[in-house]
């Protein structure tokens, strides 16, 4: 158990919905980072949340936003929904946001179907 | 170029012998590295980091770290069927501001008996 949990752990939506994840970090890591994993692929950086400010961003359009509350805990939601959003959506929490200060470690992910 | 390389396999080793996993990285001046462990349907979970050239041991795990030649192995001793996983190799790059890592696409590791 690493401490970092997610919720809900699976959800079906349809095509053009909204979306709301939710992941509350590990006690004393005050960074989240949210991965986006496709079937048969590695996960792929979304963004990361540092002390409740975007922190960096990797290739995902506007609609993937995000939020980060005082306690740490964060929200990825996605707008207009397409098909290839189905994956399992996973959150990280760490410690510290600069380099070096990267250990992260999973909550259970939230697999998200889109039909 | 990926930015983070592995052989997809699956890579099947009897039970008992040493698995060896790799991993090559296109950015020279990436500073953290990572291997993590992922069983179908689960979240990936960390069970080696290095950060400096060499050896680092933790019981049965080897990682090894060679930045000339921007290479990551793990090693896997005394294969028992439940390391049987999608093994992620994962990198953290020298970006300005954003701790963010980088995944490879995985190496799937069978331990038949």
């Amino acid at each position: 158990e690493t401490g970092v949990t997610q919720s809900p752990t699976h959800l079906i939506k349809t095509r053009g919905q909204q979306v709301t994840l939710r992941c509350s970090s590990q006690s004393g890591h005050n960074t989240v980072s949210w991965y986006q994993q496709a079937l048969g692929q590695g996960p792929q950086f979304i963004f990361q949340y540092y002390r409740e400010e975007e922190n960096g961003r990797g290739n995902f359009p506007p609609r993937f936003s995000g939020l980060q509350f005082p306690n740490y805990s964060s929200e990825l939601n996605v707008n207009a929904l397409e098909l290839d959003d189905s994956a399992l959506y996973l959150c990280a929490s760490s410690l510290g946001a600069g380099a070096g200060n990267t250990e992260a470690f999973f909550g259970q992910g939230t697999r998200l179907t889109v039909v | 170029q990926k930015e983070v390389e592995q052989n997809s396999g699956p890579l099947s080793v009897p039970e008992g012998a040493i698995a060896s996993l790799n991993c090559t990285y296109s950015d020279r001046g990436s500073q953290s590295f990572f291997w993590y462990r992922q069983y179908s349907g689960k979240s990936p979970e960390l069970i080696m980091s290095i950060y400096s050239n060499g050896d680092k041991e933790d019981g049965r795990f080897t990682a090894q770290l060679n930045k000339a030649s921007q290479y990551v192995s793990l090693l896997i001793r005394d294969s028992q069927p439940s390391d049987s996983a999608t093994y992620l190799c994962a990198v953290n790059p020298p970006y300005s501001s954003a701790s963010k890592i980088i995944f490879g696409s995985g190496t799937r590791l069978s331990i038949r008996p």
